[in-house]
């Protein structure tokens, strides 16, 4: 068990830049979840996959927001046109299919617009 | 819409003593609560579940209780440790249409004092 893993660990960029971040899920773990962080609150939820089916996006996914997992396996959450509100840690989280399943995180991608 | 709340944003004790959190929701209650801990810069970690018609769960020298009536969970740690030092996090699965939606409350850091 490699664990989950993201990349990169920190981006910093520019308000109004695009940026992707990619999750490496548990291999055989079909469920992938994302979700961002801002300091002092827990990780609020954001979209989900099972397979490589969208599932699920929370309405704090704006239009600016797009999630891809194309092969069921990896997966990338892009944002568009970052806002300095967009700063934030996103984290990816992946479990088995199934009931009463936990959820197995990565360390997440720690965002800072500039 | 389902609100969390976990008792402090702060506890400190001092080492050997039982640490408990509480986690406080409202509406209806979920199909199962799970604990997390997360130490800085890092993502969450499971830590226990515990299912809607059970009252309690253990683990070494964790404890989670679960009342439904009083929408209520309480973490313990016994003889707590410096090592404990960290936020914990309440998680509910709210479970609804095909989806598996954990809301995650906004954690308690919790810090042991040698």
């Amino acid at each position: 068990d490699t664990g989950v893993s993201q990349d990169p660990r920190h981006k910093i960029t520019k308000r109004g830049q695009n940026v992707t971040f990619r999750c490496d899920p548990i291999s055989e773990h079909n469920r992938l979840y994302w979700y961002r962080q801002t300091l002092g609150q827990g990780p609020e939820f954001l979209t989900y996959f099972q397979n490589e089916a969208q599932l699920e996006k929370s309405r704090l996914l704006s239009d600016r927001f797009s999630a891809e997992r194309p092969k069921g396996s990896f997966s990338t959450l892009e944002i568009q046109r970052t806002e300095q509100g967009d700063s934030a840690m996103y984290l990816c989280a992946s479990s088995p299919q199934g009931n009463n399943q936990p959820q197995h995180f990565g360390d997440g991608t720690r965002l800072s617009i500039l | 819409s389902q609100k969390i709340e976990q008792n402090s944003e702060a506890l400190n004790i001092q080492e050997g003593k039982t640490a408990t959190l509480t986690c406080n929701y409202t509406n209806y209650s979920p199909a199962y609560l799970q604990w997390y801990r997360q130490d800085p810069g890092r993502g969450p970690v499971f830590l226990l579940l515990i299912r809607e018609n059970e009252k309690e769960k253990r683990k070494e020298r964790l404890k989670v209780t679960f009342d439904t009536t009083l929408k209520q969970s309480l973490f313990h740690i016994t003889a707590s440790q410096p090592a404990d030092s960290a936020t914990y996090l309440c998680a509910l699965d709210m479970r609804y249409s095909s989806a598996s939606k954990i809301i995650f409350g906004s954690g308690t850091r919790l810090s042991i004092r040698p």
